[in-house]
């Protein structure tokens, strides 16, 4: 049963316009996510992350929603950047320590 | 300076065979992790400890055995491989603090042939 879901295997933007990758999860006692971004060879990166207690946080050109009633949370780059092309993760935990892993979205900014 | 280091990056080997995977990391955090990355992407936990104790023990064959000689490193063994354990696996640390981010290694690819 996987709890944290990410339905788009790819996304492809164009360069200075806006990527939006989804994440949806089902259990409702996770109270903290976050993002990840990977690059090839390396391992995942954190980027940003949310707790359940905001509906949104933004940091430079990246901006998390949450949508608890929905059990919904979306990653925003706005410009998107060629070096944005990467695997983005969106990861949950609940109080323990344990982070549950989306199946990531390979995200292709193009020149 | 690498914060999370594994080796070796890469790991072919044979069914049957005994190998395993070193993870070190000078942050100085106390806790320690080891995913899989299948296949199908997902970065699934598999083991984790705590200054040096087991505290996530997730289902995983008995062959996959973990050891932390200190709490900077945390090494995986696995015994008898099989094909299904190709994969990618990651390493990664986190300090104290529920809100702390775990840094990843680098990753090591298995290819069981």
């Amino acid at each position: 049963d996987q709890q944290v879901k990410q339905n788009s295997p790819s996304l492809s933007v164009q360069e200075g316009r806006i990527s939006i990758l989804n994440c949806d999860y089902t259990n409702s006692m996770f109270d903290y996510f976050l993002w990840y971004k990977k690059y090839p060879a390396e391992g995942p990166t954190f980027l940003i992350s949310i707790s359940s207690i905001k509906d949104k946080n933004e940091d430079g050109r990246f901006t998390v929603f949450l949508n608890k009633s929905a059990k919904h949370l979306s990653l925003h780059i706005v410009p998107s950047q060629p070096g944005d092309s990467a695997v983005y993760f969106c990861a949950a935990k609940t109080s323990g320590s344990r982070l549950t892993f989306g199946e990531g979205t390979q995200l292709t900014v193009n020149p | 300076d690498t914060a999370v280091s594994q080796t070796p990056k890469y790991l072919v080997t044979q069914m049957g065979n005994d190998k395993s995977i070193k993870c070190e990391q000078n942050l100085g955090h106390d806790t320690m992790y080891w995913y899989k990355q299948d296949s199908k992407k997902f970065l699934k936990i598999m083991f984790s400890y705590n200054n040096k104790e087991l505290i996530i023990n997730e289902t995983v064959p008995n062959r996959f055995s973990p050891k932390s000689p200190d709490k900077a490193h945390l090494n995986l063994h696995i015994n008898s491989l099989e094909l299904g354990d190709s994969a990618v696996y990651f390493c990664a640390s986190k300090d104290g603090g529920f809100y702390n981010e775990q840094f990843f290694g680098p990753g090591t690819r298995l290819t069981v042939l």
